[in-house]
């Protein structure tokens, strides 16, 4: 069964740091490429960063740019989020969702996990 | 990365069809057929409905169908259930490499 599962969330005060984490199994993720996508409060969905399946490709949404950061690891079928410098509005549930080969949308996305950022 | 424009809610009598309108810009959604479009019901992850404009994942009810003009693409779900009541997300891939969201529609079955 392919599976995504997040953990690593918390409550954290602003200006610190959490790093999320996303356990992969069931489907060969060196072929995939990963995205994180969160969800505030009551809010919408958005998406914040990318990585390609070699990790060579970056990607990331201009409200977390120079703040967080996007790894993998192949040999441990893992993506992670670094935060760093978090505010109020990272709060938000965070999901990490795969991409579809050679294609342009996410097919399979993790329950997720909850950032909480207040002092 | 402006999110894309969708209407806060729609709502729809069972049986009858709704369609959900998803606009954006000639960099994202004009640009390419690579609208995907997400069911999310309270406490849950987004479920995949539509990819690449209007095709179906293995397992999508052929009640729901999409579709593109210009900058604006369309989600119809037609002969309404109770069960299709929930939020609904476009997404679309953009010409800087990245993904934007619409800022989802709360479907409502009357």
């Amino acid at each position: 069964e392919v599976q995504l599962v997040e953990s690593g969330g918390g409550l954290e005060q602003p200006g610190g740091s959490l790093r999320l984490s996303c356990a992969i199994s069931g489907f060969i993720f060196s072929s995939h490429g990963m995205s994180w996508v969160r969800q505030a409060p009551g809010k919408g969905l958005e998406w914040i960063s990318y990585i390609s399946p070699s990790g060579s490709t970056i990607y990331y949404a201009d409200s977390v740019k120079g703040r967080f950061t996007i790894s993998r690891d192949n040999a441990r079928n893992s993506v992670s989020l670094q935060m760093n410098s978090l505010r109020a509005e990272d709060t938000a549930v965070y999901y990490c969702a795969r991409r579809v080969p050679y294609y342009n949308y996410m097919d399979v996305w993790g329950r997720g996990t909850t950032v909480t950022v207040s002092s | 990365q402006s999110a894309l424009t969708q209407p806060a809610s729609v709502s729809g009598s069972p049986g009858l069809s709704i369609t959900i309108s998803c606009t954006g810009t000639s960099s994202d959604v004009g640009g390419y057929n690579y609208v995907s479009w997400y069911q999310q019901r309270p406490g849950t992850a987004p479920k995949l409905m539509i990819y690449d404009v209007s095709n179906r994942p293995s397992g999508v009810s052929n009640r729901f169908s999409g579709s593109k003009s210009g900058n604006t693409a369309s989600l119809t779900i037609s002969g309404l259930q109770a069960e299709d009541e929930a939020d609904y997300y476009c997404n679309s891939f953009t010409s800087s490499n990245t993904w934007v969201f619409g800022g989802g529609t709360k479907l409502t079955v009357l």
